[in-house]
């Protein structure tokens, strides 16, 4: 079955350390995405990538980082000087930009808590 | 200000009734109108996407309708099921104005569907 893993589903961060998420699809979408979910709000986007070796800045960029050198791959550091990182992370894909036509397809996230 | 307002916050309805979910949008320029459900702890779920020129667009139990004018959409869940229980998700899509691919969603709070026996 075609769809998106994200990995591990639950993940604990002690104070100074940088974590990483993974997130792997099998659609062969160009397009990737990040996404933060805290309760009572809406998503947020993090970083995105519309092709490999290519992403950009999403509205909450800063403490994160973002590489894709595989097209099927994008995976998520959280660095150290996120501070309040506790929070669902989503992963998306979708076979053209977000804002077109096609829907994106989710993850079932990371739960990311502070140690 | 681009903004995505649904209403209400959360619902609670008994199994085999109807009900409706508000969407009230103030993005431009519009390009597409998204209807996702979450279940609790998992990822989002495409349950429609509508564009400009559509009014009604359903999916099984489920029916979306978009006023382009009023800039108003509703989701409306027939003869709920238990398993309808979930946050459902409204977003909307901006297109740039110079017409390009490039663009940007906005994501709605969502509304907290829960369907008791």
């Amino acid at each position: 079955d075609g769809g998106i893993t994200q990995s591990p589903k639950y993940l604990f961060r002690k104070e100074g350390q940088n974590v990483t998420l993974s997130c792997e699809q099998n659609l062969n979408h160009d397009a990737m995405y990040w996404y933060r979910q805290d309760p009572g709000q809406g998503l947020r986007l993090i970083y995105y990538s519309q092709i490999v070796n290519d992403f950009q800045k999403g509205d909450i960029a800063e403490g994160y980082s973002v590489s894709r050198e595989k097209k099927e791959s994008f995976p998520l550091t959280v660095t150290s000087a996120q501070k309040n990182p506790t929070a669902f992370y989503l992963c998306a894909s979708s076979n053209e930009g977000a804002w077109g036509n096609q829907p994106q397809h989710f993850g079932d996230g990371t739960r990311l808590s502070i140690l | 200000k681009n903004q995505v307002e649904q209403s209400p916050q959360s619902l609670i309805i008994l199994e085999g009734k109807n009900c409706t979910l508000q969407c009230n949008y103030t993005v431009s320029p519009f390009s597409n109108l998204r209807w996702y459900k979450q279940d609790t702890g998992r990822g989002p779920v495409s349950l429609t996407i509508m564009t400009f020129s559509e009014n009604t667009k359903s999916n099984g139990r489920y029916t979306a309708t978009l006023d382009a004018d009023t800039k108003q959409s509703s989701l409306h869940i027939t003869a709920s099921q238990l398993s309808d229980s979930a946050s459902y998700i409204c977003v909307v899509s901006q297109r740039r104005y110079y017409g390009g691919s490039q663009g940007n969603l906005i994501f709605g709070k969502g509304t907290k569907l829960s369907v008791k026996p």
